[in-house]
C-alpha cells in the first residue's frame, strides 16, 4: 500500500487556469507539508498542517491555498497559474510536529505553458 | 536563520568504492535533526539516514553512515561498497525540534548528484 500519494502525478495546463493536487497519507500522521521542488531541484518548503490547523505558511502566494478535510488529506489548490509555478511539488507527512522524520509523496510535476 | 550547504553538485563514485558526500549547516540551536535523503530518477524522496544532534554517536544504516562533527556544523555521509542504485541526487536536510513557528519544517541544501560507475 502507497504511505502517501499524490494525484496527479503530472499536470499540464495553461497559464491563468486554476488547478488542484490531492494529497493522501495512509500512515496515521498528524502533520502533513506542501514542497516545492524548483528546476534547479531545490526543495523548499511551503505549508505544513498538523491536525487541521495550518501551521507554517513559508512566504507563498495567496494564489496558493492548502485545504484539509482531515488528518489524511492535505490538498493544494492555486489559482491564476502562472508561468514560474510550474515545478515538481511535494506532499509529506510526518508522525508528530516535533519529529520532523517525514514521509514523502511521488510528487506532482506541473507544467505551466 | 538556520541554512544548509552542500558543496558538492555532482561526484562520482565507481562501483564498489566507496564515496563522501558533505554537508555544511548553520543554527544557534543547540538541538536539532539532520537528515539525508535520497531522490533517484523516479523523483521519490527516500529517508536514508538520520542524526539527532544531542547523540555523539554517528548514525549509521547498512552500507551509510554519518561523520556528525557538531562543533564545527558538518554533516557528511559515506556510502560504502557503492552499488548501481545508489546513483541518485542526495540532499541534507535540518529541522528544529521545537513546536511551532517557522522552524518545523525540513530545510534542504541544493543537493549534491551521484553517478555510480560500472
Amino acid at each position: 500500500d502507497t504511505a502517501v500519494s499524490q494525484t496527479p502525478k503530472y499536470l499540464v495546463t495553461q497559464m491563468g487556469n486554476d488547478k488542484s493536487i490531492k494529497c493522501e497519507q495512509n500512515l496515521g500522521h498528524d502533520t502533513m507539508y506542501w514542497y516545492k521542488q524548483d528546476s534547479k531541484k531545490f526543495l523548499k518548503i511551503m505549508f505544513s498542517y498538523n491536525n487541521k490547523e495550518l501551521i507554517i505558511n513559508e512566504t507563498v502566494p495567496n494564489r496558493f491555498s492548502p485545504k484539509s478535510p482531515d488528518k489524511a488529506h492535505l490538498n493544494l489548490h492555486i489559482n491564476s497559474l502562472e508561468l514560474g509555478d510550474s515545478a515538481v511539488y511535494f506532499c509529506a507527512s510526518s508522525q508528530e510536529i516535533v519529529n520532523a522524520e517525514q514521509y514523502f509523496g511521488p510528487g506532482t510535476r506541473l507544467t505551466v505553458t | 536563520a538556520q541554512t544548509v550547504t552542500q558543496s558538492q553538485p555532482e561526484m562520482s563514485v565507481q562501483e564498489a568504492e566507496t564515496v563522501t558526500l558533505s554537508c555544511t549547516y548553520d543554527t544557534s540551536e543547540s538541538d536539532y535533526y539532520l537528515f539525508w535523503y535520497k531522490q533517484p530518477p523516479s523523483r521519490q524522496m527516500i529517508l536514508v539516514i538520520r542524526q539527532e544532534a544531542y547523540k555523539q554517536q554517528n548514525a549509521t544504516e547498512n552500507r551509510f553512515s554519518v561523520n556528525f562533527q557538531k562543533a564545527a556544523k558538518s554533516f557528511s555521509l559515506k556510502i560504502s561498497d557503492s552499488q548501481l542504485g545508489d546513483a541518485a541526487m542526495y540532499f541534507c536536510a535540518y529541522s528544529s525540534p521545537f513546536y511551532g513557528g517557522a522552524t518545523n519544517k525540513l530545510i534542504f541544501g541544493t543537493g549534491t548528484l551521484l553517478a555510480v560507475q560500472p
